[in-house]
């Protein structure tokens, strides 16, 4: 089955402990991102990959990493987690930005 | 960078009657238009996508219609069912997608 899981689905943390999301897609897609989903806010990008070469920030990239050492994964990285990182996030996969994304069920992150 | 405003952010509807949900959009350089629904506790999922070179596409009971020279897109649902309850997202790629802030829909049977 075509899908993108991510892991895990929810994780309470406390401020400045590191901790990493892990996203994986078995659909061969060269494109990768994450998202974060605040109430009213709707869905903004963190970062993307292009493909294995490249990555970028997007628009809310301040406090997180991310890397993308092969196709198949795109960890998003939080060094030193505040409560403002608090939500909703999603990564997402699709053969490149202009064909339609597939998305993870997501992780919802609480920062105390 | 590529703005997207979407209307309205809540929408209640009788089963059976139709829902329209409204996007504009900033940059007239995007050229693709997807539309996502998220049920609760799971991921968005496309439902229906449009490209710049065409005004209107059809799927079932869903369509979307795009006007490029006012810069706006809309997704009507017909003949709606309790199964449609969910968040609808619209989307605008230029370089990249941009995201549309979503719209509650209930259908109350």
């Amino acid at each position: 089955e075509a899908q993108v899981t991510q892991n895990p689905r929810y994780l309470i943390t406390v401020t400045g402990k590191k901790l990493t999301v892990t996203c994986s897609q078995n659909m061969n897609h060269e494109y990768m991102s994450w998202y974060r989903q605040d109430p009213g806010l709707g869905l903004r990008q963190i970062y993307y990959s292009m493909n294995v070469e490249v990555t970028d920030k997007g628009d809310v990239p301040e406090g997180y990493k991310v890397s993308r050492k092969e196709k198949r994964n795109f960890p998003l990285i939080l060094e030193s987690p505040s409560p403002n990182q608090t939500s909703l996030y999603f990564c997402a996969s699709s053969l490149s930005p202009g064909f339609p994304l597939h998305f993870g069920n997501g992780t919802r992150l609480t920062v105390t | 960078g590529e703005n997207v405003e979407q209307h309205p952010s809540t929408l209640s509807v009788q089963e059976g009657d139709s829902a329209v949900i409204k996007c504009t959009y900033s940059d007239s350089a995007s050229n693709y238009f997807p539309w996502y629904k998220q049920e609760l506790g799971k991921g968005p999922q496309l439902i229906i996508d449009i490209r710049s070179n065409v005004g209107e596409k059809k799927d079932q009971r869903i369509a979307v219609t795009l006007n490029k020279t006012a810069k706006h897109f809309s997704l009507h649902i017909t003949e709606t069912q309790p199964e449609d309850s969910a968040v609808y997202f619209c989307a605008a790629l230029y370089q990249k997608v941009t995201f549309g802030t979503g719209t509650k829909l209930q259908v109350i049977p």
